[in-house]
């Protein structure tokens, strides 16, 4: 078993829906979540960050994560064209820890 | 916000040649670098952490002689492929992460290899 799996996709939704991106892990210790947007050909850049259980809410964007079930959810709302890219959850168990990514999936906002 | 740069974005190496990748972090220090790759349509894969001053630490399956990692200061860290092969085109990306603040990593634009 990965230690994070994500669905690939390819996800692709009508200008203004609602998305939900999601990953599931296998280790308890993970502590700290991240989602990462990345255009073709470019490095990722990090659009949420999250310590521990819980929400988090940065515009249009929502973080969950529920430990408990080892489940962690991005929420795009009024998705844009703009926001098509392939996204990838990532996780580390301490602020010092080494970075481990999904596969990602990539999302297509369709005009 | 934390800038972090690449270059060259994008080289043709022939193979068997070597080929240097540069990675800097333009407006904070950093005591430590990592360095992935990518192939199409797959994740990032870390393949060393360095940090400064010191030996770079490779994970299980990379070669230390072939991908060669050299973190001089506190804003660069370099990467070095050497005699490169076709296998080794892939899209290298690096990331820096501060000496001070939240211990988040920042990452660079990539830099697209490809060896003929």
């Amino acid at each position: 078993q990965k230690e994070v799996e994500q669905d690939p996709g390819p996800l692709s939704v009508p200008e203004g829906a609602i998305v939900s991106l999601n990953c599931t892990y296998s280790n308890s210790a993970f502590q700290y979540f991240m989602w990462y947007r990345q255009y073709s050909r470019k490095g990722p850049e990090l659009l949420m960050y999250t310590y521990s259980s819980g929400n988090k809410e940065d515009g249009r964007f929502t973080a969950q994560v529920d430990k408990s079930s080892k489940y962690i959810s991005l929420f795009i709302r009024d998705s844009q064209p703009s926001d098509s890219a392939t996204y990838l959850c990532a996780m580390r168990k301490t602020s010092y820890d080494k970075v481990i990514f999904g596969p990602g999936t990539s999302l297509s906002v369709i005009p | 916000g934390a800038v972090v740069s690449q270059h060259p974005s994008w080289v043709i190496c022939k193979s068997g040649t070597s080929v240097k990748i540069e990675c800097r972090s333009l407006d904070f220090q950093a005591t430590t670098m990592f360095w992935y790759r990518q192939f199409p349509k797959q994740s990032l894969m870390l393949m060393a952490t360095s940090n400064e001053g010191s030996k770079a630490t490779y994970e299980q399956g990379v070669e230390k002689d072939k991908f060669l990692i050299n973190h001089a200061s506190l804003t660069l860290s370099t990467l070095t492929v050497t005699s490169a092969h076709p296998e080794d085109s892939s899209f290298y990306i690096c990331s820096a992460r501060e000496v001070t603040g939240s211990g988040e990593q920042y990452f660079g634009p990539g830099t697209r290899l490809t060896v003929t």
